[in-house]
């Protein structure tokens, strides 16, 4: 069975830190894309980052270029999100999630995990 | 950056009922490169429809989806009532990005 589970979401201070992580089991990690997607509260989704399977590219909406990065630790079968100089309107759940196919760098999402709150306020 | 618009915004549908949800692209989407998702209160989306007309794994048959272009639809043949969520369109012939969202309630 695909899981992925998340942790690492909390309340924060404007300009502060969080690092997000997402643990999968039941599919071999290192072949799929990975991505996170966020949803603030009330709202739709919004697509946040996307890694290549090895690591070696890495993909950004606008909004959070130069402020998070996405990596991976294939060998843990884990998934991260380290954000810094978090604003207001980082506000939201945010989910990890497979690319549905092992090639394609833009894709859906097939599985996705349960979400983790993180909360930017003062 | 492709803009998506779903409409309507909601979708005031009985039991039993067709239900129609559009998603128009701001740009042709490259090889049809378009998803549908279901999301209900409390929980993640739930991939229906991949490639614009391909079911995932799990996805009754009542969904379906079609399209090409710029101009998206997804079509629920008879709604139960497992099927009143919000439902987002997401393309990723260029990038990714999503719509956003319509409701279908009763």
């Amino acid at each position: 069975e695909v899981q992925l589970v998340e942790s690492g979401g909390g309340l924060v201070q404007p300009g502060g830190s969080l690092r997000l992580s997402c643990e999968v089991s039941g599919f071999t990690f290192r072949n799929y894309w990975m991505g996170w997607v966020r949803q603030a509260p009330g709202k739709g989704l919004e697509w946040v980052a996307t890694i290549k399977y090895d690591g070696s590219g890495k993909y950004y909406v606008d909004s959070v270029e130069g402020r998070f990065t996405i990596s991976r630790d294939n060998a843990k079968n884990s998934l991260y999100l380290q954000m810094n100089s978090l604003r207001g309107e980082d506000t939201a759940v945010y989910y990890c999630a497979r690319g549905r196919s092992d090639f394609l760098r833009w894709d859906v999402f097939d599985f996705w995990g349960q979400g983790t709150m993180v909360t930017v306020s003062s | 950056e492709v803009v998506l618009t779903q409409s309507p915004g909601t979708l005031s549908l009985s039991p039993g009922e067709r239900a129609t949800l559009y998603c128009r692209a701001s740009q042709t989407i490259s090889s049809s490169y378009l998803g549908w998702y279901q999301q209900k209160p409390g929980q993640a989306p739930r991939l229906l429809i991949y490639r614009a007309s391909n079911r995932a794994a799990g996805t009754p048959d009542r969904f379906s989806g079609s399209g090409s272009g710029t101009d998206f639809t997804l079509t629920i043949s008879r709604l139960e009532a497992e099927d009143f969520a919000v439902y987002y369109c997401q393309q990723y012939g260029n990038s990714l990005s999503f719509g956003g969202g319509t409701k279908v309630g009763i």
